[in-house]
């Protein structure tokens, strides 16, 4: 079937906007997990799913940013009051539990001017 | 709290030569080790984990439980090995099973 899906592929927003970030993991996966990759700081883990349980959120670096995961399928990462600094891409991934092998999507750009 | 140290940003080799990207990590129980690779313009994939202990494109990692090391080896690389790897944690089972990422280092291969 179809992999880790996200959209857009590429966002630009003027600072102050918010925006949303859309993630489509494997059917049936039910971890899931969202990570920022910029240069110099490699993949910077932002939020974790798994299951039913509270997700873990010790990787947001801010109160502007949260994520939700509806059903247990698809999941949005929202950014409030976009500062420059948020620029990077977002990247969503899915396993089945949480240790084993982690699919990717192709991300999502994200610009703030 | 899980941890993963990649030394070293970058690795630039000649073709044929040795290579050996280092991956150092911190937990209290038993983790598994994961080597992910992202090539260019490609998703980041899985290239190999330490339970399989197999050899993907000649790659081999061999977990060293006492210097706390999973490093990534290959005896002869090849310019297609060109990438960026990132070595990962996971603590296992329950809320410790997320996935941890190192820095990540860049290896580039020159003919």
């Amino acid at each position: 079937g179809a992999g880790v899906s996200q959209s857009p592929s590429n966002k630009v927003t003027e600072k102050g906007k918010d925006v949303e970030l859309r993630c489509d993991p494997i059917s049936g996966h039910t971890a899931l997990y969202w990570y920022r990759q910029s240069l110099g700081q490699g993949l910077e883990f932002l939020i974790y799913f798994q299951g039913n349980s509270a997700p873990d959120k010790s990787g947001l670096p801010s109160d502007r940013f949260s994520a939700e995961r509806t059903g247990g399928s698809v999941s949005t990462l929202t950014i409030q009051r976009t500062q420059q600094e948020d620029s990077a891409v977002y990247l969503c991934a899915s396993s089945f539990i949480g240790n084993t092998e982690a699919f990717f999507g192709q991300g999502t750009r994200l610009t703030v001017v | 709290a899980q941890r993963v140290t990649q030394p070293e940003k970058l690795l630039s080799v000649f073709k044929g030569a040795p290579v050996e990207l280092k991956c150092n990590y911190s937990y209290s129980g038993s983790p598994e080790l994961f080597w992910y690779v992202q090539y260019s313009r490609q998703r980041l994939q899985l290239l190999l984990r330490h339970i399989s202990r197999e050899s993907i494109k000649g790659f081999t990692a061999d977990l060293n439980k006492g210097e706390t090391s999973f490093h990534l080896k290959k005896p002869f690389a090849q310019e297609e090995d060109s990438a960026m790897y990132y070595c990962a944690l996971s603590g296992g089972a329950g809320a410790n099973s997320k996935l941890t990422f190192g820095k990540g280092i860049t290896l580039s291969v020159r003919p």
